[in-house]
């Protein structure tokens, strides 16, 4: 079972509705991330939360807006998403934000995104 | 910036074939970290192995083992005698951390591996 933990597994929308993803993990990690990853393509980093702080953004659309209310917490917020959104999102956390960069990330189970 | 790359997409062994998935990687970083995820049907990636750009010594987990050599910019992996439960996509990743601020990890495209019964 993984550490880190992503509900809801499954997600059905339309393109007008407002969901959140949520991700939880125990393990006192105080780096959280969301990933992007498309079938057959590798994951592709969305946002970084360090220390409960959005560190990096990789030029997201606002339609995803990411909320990191504590640190074992990390929602990713949804709105008017387009049919192209639909995809596997992928929580991570590491122990240390990037001071001892070879802690490694570990992963939920992810959240599967269909947009209608 | 930097790069990974995996060449092979797709593999296909017999069960106890050895199998060996390339990665090739790009960093004008002296500090970086390589990883290996395998990610299983499932969708989780699971977390196999780290190493950090100093340190080039193979390392051997079971059936897994790991060839990391700087001169040729590559951290390659070979499964011992593969079983039909490694079938999954293996990834390879780098990190260039920056303090405070967490990992970039850059992902290779993915090896899907295939061990037939």
């Amino acid at each position: 079972d993984t550490e880190v933990t992503q509900t809801p597994k499954h997600l059905v929308m339309g393109m007008t509705n407002k969901k959140s993803l949520k991700c939880e993990q125990h393990m006192g990690h105080r780096a959280m991330y969301w990933y992007k990853q498309k079938a057959k393509k590798p994951p592709e980093l969305m946002f970084v939360y360090s220390y409960e702080k959005l560190s990096i953004n990789e030029s997201v659309p606002s339609r995803f807006s990411p909320e990191c209310p504590n640190s074992s917490l990390l929602n990713l917020h949804l709105h008017a998403l387009q049919p192209e959104d639909s995809a596997l999102y992928l929580c991570a956390s590491s122990q240390e934000p990037g001071g001892l960069g070879n802690q490694p990330q570990h992963f939920g189970d992810g959240t599967r995104l269909s947009i209608l | 910036a930097q790069k990974v790359t995996q060449a092979q997409t797709e593999i296909s062994v017999v069960e106890k074939e050895d199998v060996t998935l390339d990665c090739v990687y790009e960093t004008r970083d002296t500090t970086y970290y390589l990883f290996w995820y395998k990610q299983p049907p499932s969708g989780e990636l699971v977390f196999l192995i780290r190493r950090n750009s100093f340190d080039e010594q193979n390392e051997i987990s079971g059936r897994y083992s790991w060839n990391f050599q700087k001169s040729t910019s590559s951290f390659n992996f070979t499964i011992t005698a593969s079983q039909v439960v490694d079938s999954a996509v293996y990834f390879c990743a780098l990190s260039v951390s920056k303090s405070g601020y967490g990992q970039n990890f850059v992902f290779g495209p993915g090896t899907r591996l295939s061990v037939l019964p």
